[in-house]
């Protein structure tokens, strides 16, 4: 089962940024928060995750909070090519853990 | 960058045929997964694999079956395909270590007539 609650929907400009909430409030010390997007009819491309501490690479920022109960996505320049569906997904850390996926948020970015 | 291939995009098959999906990595990946994707359902696990020769159930491995005979490929198999196996499937890959990756291929759209 997923352990995560996101908002079914939402939308942002383009140009601005998009932040992307999940609720995880049941995760564990050993678990790790990752976020996944599809875009229609693609398989899912990996965007970021994190343990404890804010982590930022070239797609995204993700912002954890200090208690680890929910974190957000930052895409700090939305374009329309980011529209898809955003997966947050807590998962056990292990070497062979795998991913459980629940139904996202779907961002819409518009014009 | 890691690659995940599955090597047809589109497949139409009919009822009772067996079916071959396959899929390579090229990162020497340990971990390789099956997953199917369904409208309302979202992604479930099939079966997945750490190890050539290895393999384990997922949460919805009937009427499956999979090889790895090498690192590099795992094979989903459906024995006699049936209308209800029409699905997107993805494959995937990551490294067997803490913390690592999955990684996605681009997916295998079947439909069994």
């Amino acid at each position: 089962d997923a352990k995560t609650t996101q908002p079914p929907s939402m939308d942002c400009a383009e140009g601005r940024a998009a932040n992307l909430p999940c609720n995880h409030s049941t995760i564990s010390g050993n678990e790790y928060v990752y976020w996944y997007r599809q875009i229609h009819s693609q398989g899912p491309q990996y965007i970021i995750h994190g343990l404890k501490n804010n982590e930022t690479n070239e797609m995204a920022s993700l912002i954890i909070t200090e208690d680890r109960k929910s974190s957000t996505l930052i895409l700090p320049h939305a374009t329309l090519r980011d529209t898809a569906v955003y997966y947050c997904i807590v998962r056990v850390a292990g070497a062979n853990s795998k991913l459980t996926f629940g139904k996202g948020i779907t961002l819409s970015v518009r014009p | 960058d890691v690659k995940v291939t599955q090597s047809s995009r589109y497949l139409v098959k009919r009822t009772g045929e067996k079916v071959f999906l396959e899929c390579v990595q090229d990162m020497d990946h340990e971990n390789m997964f099956w997953y199917r994707q369904d409208p309302g359902l979202g992604l479930r696990l099939i079966y997945f694999s750490y190890d050539v020769k290895m393999k384990e159930k997922g949460d919805i491995p009937e009427g499956y079956s999979v090889s790895r005979e090498k690192k590099e490929r795992f094979s989903l198999i459906l024995e006699s395909a049936s209308t209800n196996q029409t699905s997107m499937y993805l494959c995937a890959s990551s490294l067997g270590r803490e913390g690592n990756t999955i990684y996605f291929g681009e997916g295998s759209w079947l439909t069994v007539v």
